[in-house]
C-alpha cells in the first residue's frame, strides 16, 4: 500500500522568493517513483519533476528541484524565483511496484506580487 | 508536443442516465488509466489498463464502470447509470512503459455534472 501526505493546505510566497512544498510517503515497494504535478485552476494536470527511489542525485528541471530524503521518507518540492503563473494547486505523487499511482490530497500555492 | 486528448470537457446529464468519456492517448503509449477528482477532493485511481485487459481497479470502480479500448485509438471511460456523487472531473493518463520513470500524462479531464 501507499500512502502520500502534504500537510501544507495552502501557502503563500512572495514572487521571485523560494518556497518549499512538504511531501512525506509511506511504501512497501522496494522500487518506487516520486513525481511533482501541478493543476493550475484552469484544470489540467501537468507534470513537473520525478525523482526515483534508487536515484543517487535530487532531481532537478529549471526552476524546480526535489529535496529526496530517503531515509526520513521525504520527497519536497522546491520552487525557486517564483512567478506568479505559479500560482496552482501542487500534488505529489507516488507510484510503486504495480500501475497504480497515488496523489497526495495537494497544496494550494498563491504568489503575492 | 503529444498529448492526451479528452472529450467531451464537460458533460451534463440526468440521474441514471449512462455517460461515456472518451480520451485519446499518446499514440506509443501502453498503459491507460482513469482518475477523477470530486471538486475539492483529492485525486482518486480508478482503473488501469494494458494489453487490452484492465491490470488493477480501485474499489470506485465497480459494475457501474466500464473501460473500452474498441479501435486502438480510443480509451473510453462508461458509468451505466449515473449517480450524483459521480460529478467530478474525470482525468485519463496514459504513459509508455511499466518503468518507474514513465511519467504519466495527463489529459485536461472531462467534468461530468449529474443532475
Amino acid at each position: 500500500a501507499q500512502k502520500i501526505t502534504q500537510t501544507q493546505p495552502g501557502m503563500f510566497v512572495q514572487e521571485k522568493e523560494a518556497v518549499t512544498l512538504d511531501c512525506t510517503y509511506d511504501t512497501s515497494d522496494p522500487s518506487y517513483g516520486l513525481f511533482w504535478y501541478k493543476q493550475p485552476s484552469s484544470g489540467e494536470m501537468i507534470f513537473l519533476i520525478y525523482q526515483g527511489s534508487y536515484d543517487q542525485q535530487n532531481a532537478t528541471e529549471g526552476r524546480y528541484s526535489l529535496n529526496f530524503q530517503k531515509a526520513r521518507k521525504s520527497a519536497n518540492l522546491v520552487i525557486s524565483a517564483s512567478q506568479l503563473g505559479d500560482s496552482a494547486m501542487y500534488f505529489c505523487v507516488t507510484r510503486g511496484g504495480y500501475q497504480k499511482v497515488t496523489f497526495g490530497i495537494g497544496t494550494k500555492l498563491q504568489v503575492i506580487p | 508536443e503529444p498529448e492526451v486528448t479528452q472529450t467531451p470537457s464537460h458533460q451534463v446529464t440526468q440521474m441514471g442516465q449512462e455517460v461515456i468519456l472518451r480520451c485519446v492517448p499518446i499514440s506509443n503509449h501502453l498503459y491507460f488509466y482513469w482518475y477523477r477528482q470530486i471538486l475539492g477532493q483529492k485525486v482518486e485511481f480508478l482503473v488501469s489498463f494494458y494489453n487490452n485487459e484492465i491490470s488493477e481497479k480501485s474499489e470506485i470502480f465497480d459494475d457501474q464502470f466500464s473501460v473500452e479500448r474498441p479501435d486502438g485509438s480510443n480509451f473510453t471511460l462508461k458509468i451505466r447509470s449515473t449517480k450524483l456523487e459521480d460529478s467530478a472531473m474525470y482525468f485519463c493518463a496514459s504513459k509508455t512503459g511499466s518503468s518507474g520513470a514513465n511519467v504519466l500524462t495527463f489529459g485536461a479531464g472531462s467534468r461530468l455534472t449529474v443532475l
